[in-house]
C-alpha cells in the first residue's frame, strides 16, 4: 500500500531532550516536506527537500533540523525542544515538487513541557 | 497581507443545501492551486485541482480568477459527511502555502 508513515504518532517529552520524528514514504518521491498544524495559523512549512541531500528552509524552520540520506526517509529533528514546538506535524511527499498531490503522514502530535 | 487567506467560518449549512466559499491569494505568479479537504485533525487530502477554467468533480466546483486573485469552492447538495475543514493551497516557487480552512458543518 502507498503511503506516509510517521513515527511516533503522539510523543510527551520535555524542555531541551532531543527528538527526532521520523518520516518514510514507499513511493519512491522526490519532494518531502514537514510542516506543523497550529489552531488559528494553519499548516506552515518547516522544510522541504526535492531530493536526496537537497533540503531547504520552509516558513518556519527555526528550532529544527532535517537530513535527507535516502530517498524514502525524511527525519524532523528537535535539537532542543520548546514548549512553543508543541504541534501537531505533518510529513508529505509529492512524486516531484511540480506534481499536484501531495501525500499526508497521518501526524505526529508533540507537547513539549 | 497574508499569503493565503481564508474566512475560517464555521460555515453552517442544512443538509441538502449548497454551500461556496471563496480563498484568496496575494502573489500574483502563482502558478497551481488546491483544495484539500481535512477531517478533524487528521492528515489532509487533496480534494481536487483548481483549473484556470473552472472544474467540476460530483457536487463539488472549482473556479479561478486570476485578475482578483481568488479561488472558489461550491459543494452541491450538502451530505453530513462533507462535514471537514477545506483549505485553499497555493503552488508557486517550488513550495506549497496553506490557508488556515473554511470549517464546514452540515446540519441534519
Amino acid at each position: 500500500e502507498a503511503q506516509v508513515t510517521q513515527n511516533p504518532r503522539y510523543l510527551i517529552t520535555v524542555t531541551g531532550k532531543k527528538l527526532t520524528v521520523t518520516c518514510s514514504q514507499n513511493m519512491n518521491h522526490e519532494y518531502m516536506s514537514w510542516y506543523r498544524q497550529d489552531p488559528g495559523l494553519g499548516l506552515r512549512q518547516i522544510y522541504y527537500s526535492m531530493n536526496v541531500e537537497v533540503t531547504d528552509k520552509g516558513d518556519v524552520p527555526e528550532g529544527y533540523k532535517v537530513s535527507r540520506k535516502e530517498k524514502r526517509n525524511f527525519p524532523l529533528i528537535l535539537e532542543s525542544p520548546s514548549p512553543n514546538q508543541t504541534s501537531l506535524y505533518f510529513c508529505a511527499s509529492s512524486l516531484d515538487v511540480a506534481q499536484e498531490t501531495q501525500y499526508f503522514g497521518p501526524g505526529t502530535r508533540l507537547l513539549v513541557l | 497581507r497574508k499569503e493565503v487567506e481564508q474566512d475560517p467560518g464555521p460555515f453552517n449549512v442544512p443538509e441538502g443545501a449548497t454551500v461556496a466559499f471563496n480563498c484568496t491569494y496575494s502573489n500574483s505568479a502563482s502558478q497551481s492551486f488546491f483544495w484539500y479537504r481535512q477531517d478533524c485533525r487528521k492528515e489532509p487530502k487533496l480534494l481536487m485541482s483548481v483549473y484556470s477554467s473552472g472544474n467540476e468533480d460530483g457536487r463539488f466546483t472549482a473556479q479561478l480568477n486570476r485578475a482578483s486573485q481568488y479561488i472558489s469552492l461550491l459543494i452541491r447538495d450538502s451530505k453530513l459527511s462533507d462535514s471537514a475543514t477545506y483549505l485553499c493551497v497555493v503552488k508557486g516557487n517550488n513550495r506549497l502555502a496553506f490557508g488556515k480552512g473554511n470549517q464546514v458543518v452540515v446540519i441534519p
